[in-house]
């Protein structure tokens, strides 16, 4: 069984950028939420895709947007980046059932300079 | 809107001795999460409860979860330093987690 899987480590961006972060979820999992997590804050809910289509969104502008593949992976789109965006941006995979829980991904350090 | 409460937020604890983490939530919650941070890294799930009641441990750490009051625990019995870390309380609604702010442990000798 294979875990989350995301990519880069680590991405420096200038304001102004584009970013795309990338999630691979775990094996039988169709489920993905990104959350946004900045310095000594608890993470914040972006949005979450459920069978490639956006199922749920927080209090995220639209440039932030994302996909979702048919073999569940994910990515995050971030447009015209803020410093404020400087963040660990984390992908959770999930399932359905009794035994319903999270996988985090060891996450992206986005900084933008 | 779903409004998650840690507190303390900063906790400073002797080895050897018990403390405990509370999480208030505003809002009814389908489950409610415990996960534990380490520095620069991602969130390591320690408990998932389901419903009132519900009583976890691992180890040296017991999670409850009492629906009624929107109210868990998260309890430390004899710390020790490897349980330095931050920890966070997530309330699951619609399958969408809402978090802590976090509380941040040091264990000192």
């Amino acid at each position: 069984e294979t875990g989350v899987t995301q990519s880069p480590t680590h991405l420096i961006k200038t304001r102004g950028q584009q970013v795309t972060l990338r999630c691979s979820s775990q094996s039988g999992h169709n489920t993905v939420s990104w959350y946004q997590q900045a310095l000594g804050q608890g993470p914040q809910f972006i949005f979450q895709y459920y069978r490639e289509e956006e199922n749920g969104r927080g209090n995220f502008p639209p440039r932030f947007s994302g996909l979702q593949f048919p073999n569940y992976s994910s990515e995050l789109n971030v447009n015209a980046l803020e410093l404020d965006d400087s963040a660990l941006y984390l992908c959770a995979s999930s399932g359905v059932g009794e035994s319903y829980g999270y996988t985090f991904g060891s996450g992206t350090r986005l900084t933008v300079v | 809107e779903l409004k998650v409460e840690q507190n303390p937020l900063f906790l400073s604890m002797q080895e050897g001795k018990n403390y405990t983490i509370y999480c208030n939530y505003s809002t009814t919650s389908d489950r409610l999460y415990w996960y534990r941070q380490d520095p620069g890294k991602s969130l390591e799930s320690l408990f998932v409860l389901l419903s009132n009641g519900a009583v976890k441990q691992e180890g040296r750490l017991m999670a409850s979860l009492d629906t009624k009051a929107r109210l868990s625990t998260l309890h430390i019995t004899a710390a020790v330093h490897d349980l330095s870390a931050t920890y966070f309380c997530a309330v699951d609604r619609d399958y969408k987690l809402s978090f802590g702010a976090g509380t941040t442990v040091t264990v000192r000798a």
